[in-house]
């Protein structure tokens, strides 16, 4: 049973333009969620996080959207760089819980920026 | 500073040895955590560590023994594994195991048994 989803395997952009990464989940316990950049032979790297309190987070030229009601959050990178092109990584825990911060990782999106 | 640090960064061992795998945070975090990647799979949690205290075992088979030393330092000790079990292994920490905190993750190591 996949709790979160990415169901975009990849995404193609050009550099400058809106890359728009989704994620669904279907655990109404999570409250918190993260997404995490992966380059080959790397360990993920944090970006940006975002609690069920809010719709949106925003840091730099990275922006979370929530929505709750949907079970759905996104990020968009604006604008895309080539130094953006990597594995993106959602993921979701119930912090407010007793997980421990258990993250539960969707499948990912390879994001690709074109120059 | 975010940074989590693991040795070694390559591993190649026979399914009869034992190694460990070593992950140290200078962060002052109180969780630290052990996820298992395999190739073009998200990664998967095995162990969490509260405060020294091994907090979720997600049903991992006992040739895989954590170790906390201390609240800095972060051991898996390897015995009699599988060729099934080559994968990256990524070390995490955390400020606190339960609250609203990000995970930082270290660089991993990469294993192979063969």
């Amino acid at each position: 049973d996949q709790q979160v989803k990415q169901n975009s395997p990849s995404l193609s952009v050009q550099e400058g333009r809106i890359s728009i990464l989704n994620c669904d989940y279907t655990n109404s316990m999570f409250d918190y969620f993260l997404w995490y950049k992966k380059y080959p032979a790397e360990g993920p790297t944090f970006l940006i996080s975002i609690s069920s309190i809010k719709d949106k987070n925003e840091d730099g030229r990275f922006t979370v959207f929530l929505n709750k009601s949907a079970k759905h959050l996104s990020l968009h990178i604006v604008p895309s760089q080539p130094g953006d092109s990597a594995v993106y990584f959602c993921a979701a825990s119930d912090a407010g819980g007793t997980s421990y911060g258990k993250l539960t990782f969707g499948q990912g999106t390879i994001l690709t920026v074109h120059p | 500073d975010t940074e989590v640090t693991q040795t070694p960064k390559h591993l190649v061992m026979g399914m009869t040895n034992k190694k460990s795998l070593k992950c140290e945070q200078h962060m002052g975090h109180r969780a630290m955590y052990w996820y298992k990647q395999k190739a073009k799979k998200p990664p998967e949690l095995m162990f969490v560590y509260s405060y020294e205290k091994l907090s979720i075992n997600e049903s991992v088979p006992s040739r895989f023994s954590p170790e906390c030393p201390n609240s800095s330092l972060l051991n898996l000790h390897l015995h009699a594994l599988q060729p099934e079990d080559s994968a990256l292994y990524l070390c995490a920490s955390s400020q606190e195991g339960q609250g609203f905190y990000e995970q930082y993750f270290g660089p991993g190591t990469r294993l192979t048994v063969t």
